[in-house]
């Protein structure tokens, strides 16, 4: 049963349009959210976060949303550049708790 | 070294034999988790060390998994009597906090291949 879920395994934007990528969760004690991205044949590397007290958190380029109510985040990044292409990783974790980590969504940012 | 090392980057092995995972986290690092991530899956949580306290070993999916981490640096993973469905990239990371709502720092990976 997967706590969180990215139901778009990839996505393909054009250059300097925006990229939008979403996570929904089932577990409502989750109290924050990261995003992670990966390149191929590299380790995941930590992106963006929010804690459940905010509904937003902006970081130049990247901007993370969260609805608790509808269990939902996204990851909005405007203008996205071909640099942005990789896997994308959704986490969340509630307390102490290893982080639960979403299947990915690759994004191809098209020149 | 500056970021989390994992050693070896490629294993390919035998059905039946047993492999080591090696991690040597950031320096300074208390925390240490071994993921893995299955083809088409997403990062499955294994096993997270925090210090000098038990290790959380409630994501490792068979006895024949078992982890150590020595001196709190150092990890080593184990897998015994690997299986075919044992094949996948086995990640290693660090955080400095002692709650896991921290950034974690990833190593590059172990690719297992179990033929």
């Amino acid at each position: 049963d997967q706590q969180v879920k990215q139901n778009s395994p990839s996505l393909s934007v054009q250059e300097g349009r925006i990229s939008i990528l979403n996570c929904d969760y089932t577990n409502s004690m989750f109290d924050y959210f990261l995003w992670y991205k990966k390149y191929p044949a590299e380790g995941p590397t930590f992106l963006i976060s929010i804690s459940s007290i905010k509904d937003k958190n902006e970081d130049g380029r990247f901007t993370v949303f969260l609805n608790k109510s509808a269990k939902h985040l996204s990851l909005h990044i405007v203008p996205s550049q071909p640099g942005d292409s990789a896997v994308y990783f959704c986490a969340a974790s509630e307390g102490n708790t290893p982080l639960v980590f979403g299947k990915g969504t690759r994004l191809s940012v098209i020149a | 070294g500056a970021g989390v090392s994992q050693s070896p980057s490629n294993k390919v092995t035998e059905k039946g034999k047993d492999v080591e995972l090696r991690c040597d986290p950031i320096s300074g690092h208390t925390a240490l988790y071994w993921y893995r991530q299955s083809l088409g899956q997403g990062l499955e949580f294994l096993i997270y060390f925090q210090g000098n306290s038990a290790p959380d070993k409630s994501g490792l999916p068979s006895d024949r998994f078992s982890a150590e981490r020595t001196g709190g640096s150092v990890s080593t993973l184990t897998i015994q009597r690997t299986q075919q469905e044992d094949s996948a990239v086995y990640l290693c990371a660090s955080s400095a906090g002692t709650g896991i709502t921290g950034e974690l720092f990833f190593g590059e990976g172990s690719r297992l291949t179990v033929l």
